[in-house]
């Protein structure tokens, strides 16, 4: 139980164009849904949390019109990459964290994504 | 402020030989305490986590993770490692009361020498 499902699993995308991320929540119900996004040998940087049917919390120095977050559903997650550029290049990983599924909080993580510019 | 800190970068190890991988955090009560373990272009992997009781925790792949209150830590250990468990290690801490995020600490990679 509890699998989160990234699709793409990768993405290879133009400068200038955008790009959409989604997760999904493969057997229980996520009410917070998490995206981080991760460089190259470092750790996880949270960029926003979303909870189901309301706007997402972004986190300090993430720009909310560049990434755009939606949470429609209890089981979908999705994260808009708006006119990416090759910055924008980098490893993003959901999860999402459910209920009485979720003792201690604990999220359950996606496969990633691997994001790149040209 | 709340931190994780992993003091260890990098760490080399011989394959059989045993490991421990450092983990300590600030915070003024217990909190909810994992470790995750990451290969190379993939998420995230649960390998134990503590909530409460018994401060020895067992989890998959034979590591075990032990919270000592006194120090503030939660160690990572694994009696025999094998080649397969060369990865990137993060620890990790929820708070147990305000906004419940995570906070990562800035992983350990190992290696492991044959």
């Amino acid at each position: 139980g509890a699998v989160v499902s990234q699709h793409p699993s990768w993405v290879i995308c133009k400068s200038g164009t955008s790009v959409k991320i989604e997760c999904r929540s493969l057997d229980f119900q996520a009410t917070t849904m998490f995206w981080y996004r991760q460089f190259p040998k470092q750790s996880l940087m949270l960029m926003a949390t979303s909870n189901e049917g309301s706007k997402a919390t972004y986190e300090q120095g993430v720009e909310k019109d560049k990434f755009l977050i939606n949470h429609a559903s209890l089981t979908l997650s999705t994260l808009t990459v708006t006119s990416a550029h090759p910055e924008d290049s980098s490893f993003y990983i959901c999860s999402a964290r459910g209920g009485l599924i979720s003792i201690g909080n604990e999220q359950f993580f996606g496969p990633g994504t691997r994001l790149t510019v040209l | 402020a709340q931190s994780v800190t992993q003091p260890d970068i990098h760490i080399t190890v011989s394959e059989g030989a045993s490991l421990e991988l450092r983990c300590n955090y600030s915070y003024g009560a217990t909190p909810y305490l994992f470790w995750y373990v990451q290969s190379p272009g993939q998420g995230l992997q649960l390998l134990l986590k503590y909530f409460s009781g018994d401060t020895l925790v067992q989890g998959i792949k034979g590591f075990e993770a032990e919270f000592k209150r006194s120090q503030s830590s939660f160690n990572l250990r694994k009696p025999s490692v094998h080649w397969s468990d060369a990865a990137e290690y993060f620890c990790a801490v929820v708070p147990t009361s305000g906004t419940y995020k995570y906070i990562f600490g800035t992983g350990t990679r190992l290696k492991v020498l044959a």
